[in-house]
């Protein structure tokens, strides 16, 4: 089946512990995003990458890292979580970006991240 | 600044209605929208698209219609189903660059 998987589906932490929010793909897709989801703010853009070894920052960069060392994979890592980080969070890839303006993003399940 | 925006929050509708979902955006340089569904617990999924060159798509029970002039888009549920009840985004993008979501609208549908 294709899908895009993140996990934990659920998690609570406190402030500073470093956490990674972890995302596949098995569609083979070249573009894979980073979004947040906050009341009356919608989905905003985190990070971004193209292909493998590729990334770039979205809207809303700050205190998130990302890496995409392979196609499928590409992981959320806050370093020093801070309660300003408390979202939803989805991951999403597609085909590509660029040349092909219809293309729909395919989005996993969410993560709800709670930091105290 | 907000490029795409849905101004409301939340719409009820009874069972059997339209709906009528809208979004407002500021850049001209637009040229593909799209519309996704969004259920509890759940990532959004894509429903129906729409390119700057057309006025209307129709797919079933749902259609978009896009207004340059006033840049505006609308998604139309006929008839609409309680199971329609979800989140709806409207999102667009220029020719090259990433999607931008707008705030996103809560649909209740009621038997």
């Amino acid at each position: 089946e294709a899908q895009v998987t993140q996990n934990p589906r659920y998690l609570i932490t406190v402030t500073g512990k470093k956490l990674t929010v972890t995302c596949s793909q098995n569609m083979n897709h070249e573009y894979m995003s980073w979004y947040r989801q906050d009341p009356g703010l919608g989905l905003r853009q985190i990070y971004y990458s193209m292909n493998v070894e590729v990334t770039d920052k979205g809207d809303v960069p700050e205190g998130y890292k990302v890496s995409r060392k392979e196609k499928r994979n590409f992981p959320l890592i806050l370093e020093s979580p801070s309660p300003n980080q408390t979202s939803l969070y989805f991951c999403a890839s597609s085909p590509e970006r660029t040349s092909l303006s219809h293309n729909e993003q395919f989005f996993g399940p969410g993560t709800r991240l709670t930091v105290l | 600044d907000q490029q795409v925006k849905q101004n409301s929050p939340s719409l009820s509708v009874q069972e059997g209605r339209i709906s009528i979902l809208n979004c407002d955006y500021t850049n001209s340089m637009f040229d593909y929208f799209l519309w996704y569904k969004k259920y509890p617990a759940e990532g959004p999924t894509f429903l129906i698209s729409i390119s700057s060159i057309k006025d209307k798509n129709e797919d079933g029970r749902f259609t978009v219609f896009l207004n340059k002039s006033a840049k505006h888009l609308s998604l139309h549920i006929v008839p609409s189903q309680p199971g329609d009840s979800a989140v709806y985004f409207c999102a667009a993008r220029p020719r090259g660059g990433k999607l931008i979501f707008g705030q996103g609208t809560e649909l209740s549908v009621k038997p």
